[in-house]
């Protein structure tokens, strides 16, 4: 089945630094979402993207939807300590007949004050 | 505010008892999702309805079955749960091209 690879995996930060992340397909989708997962509670979207190019950005976080539309990234600017936590990206393959999401692997974020 | 409600929080059933979720939704989307998720990885979609419309996973467990009796209301019923059922449970809710809204999931331990 489809697989979406997120990368880093985890990473330690200091406060204040900016973060990258990014999520690549091994085939095309059509809608990218970047959410948030704290612990015990349900993922919160940060992000939609619908169109390849398409550069958003939410406060201090910028994402983009790659070009081929099998890629995207989110960007966090001068991270703060509440932003620890679990990024996730998911995307929506459009030949799937249905509306259905595929998540990415998480990326673990940890800032150091 | 509108939302997608999880009860309970924290569900504890026993190895082989029968257990149901559920979820509830004021948003009025037709499209309501169920998602596994264990220890930190990805979510792992289960199945999902399109209004009445049921997809199920290709590798998700007969041991698992759902029902939607309206739009706002979708269960989960697992019928036998076993050791590796213990999970977070996230249901989700959509309205065709929009981004999923999930709730706050139910935390299922199986002793």
């Amino acid at each position: 089945g489809q697989q979406l690879n997120q990368s880093p995996q985890s990473m330690f930060i200091q406060e204040g630094e900016d973060v990258s992340m990014n999520c690549t397909s091994s085939s095309i989708f059509n809608t990218w979402l970047w959410y948030k997962q704290d612990p015990g509670e349900g993922p919160v979207l940060l992000i939609a993207l619908y169109k390849a190019g398409e550069l958003t950005s939410n406060g201090r976080l910028t994402a983009q939807f790659g070009i081929t539309r099998k890629d995207s990234f989110l960007n966090i600017s001068a991270s703060i300590p509440s932003d620890v936590g679990i990024y996730f990206c998911a995307g929506r393959d459009p030949t799937s007949g249905t509306y259905k999401y595929i998540f990415g692997t998480g990326t673990r974020l940890k800032v150091l004050a | 505010d509108a939302m997608v409600i999880q009860n309970p929080r924290y569900q504890v059933t026993q190895f082989g008892k029968p257990v149901t979720l559920s979820c509830s939704q004021t948003l009025n989307h037709n499209v309501m999702y169920w998602y596994q998720q264990k220890s930190s990885q990805a979510p792992k979609l289960l199945f999902h309805y399109y209004d009445k419309d049921f997809n199920n996973e290709a590798d998700t467990p007969d041991n698992f079955q759902s029902r939607r009796p309206n739009t706002s209301f979708c269960f989960l019923d697992i019928r036998s749960p076993g050791l590796g059922d213990a999970a977070m449970y996230l249901c989700a809710t959509s309205r065709e091209n929009s981004p999923l809204h999930f709730g706050n999931g139910t935390r299922l331990t199986v002793t």
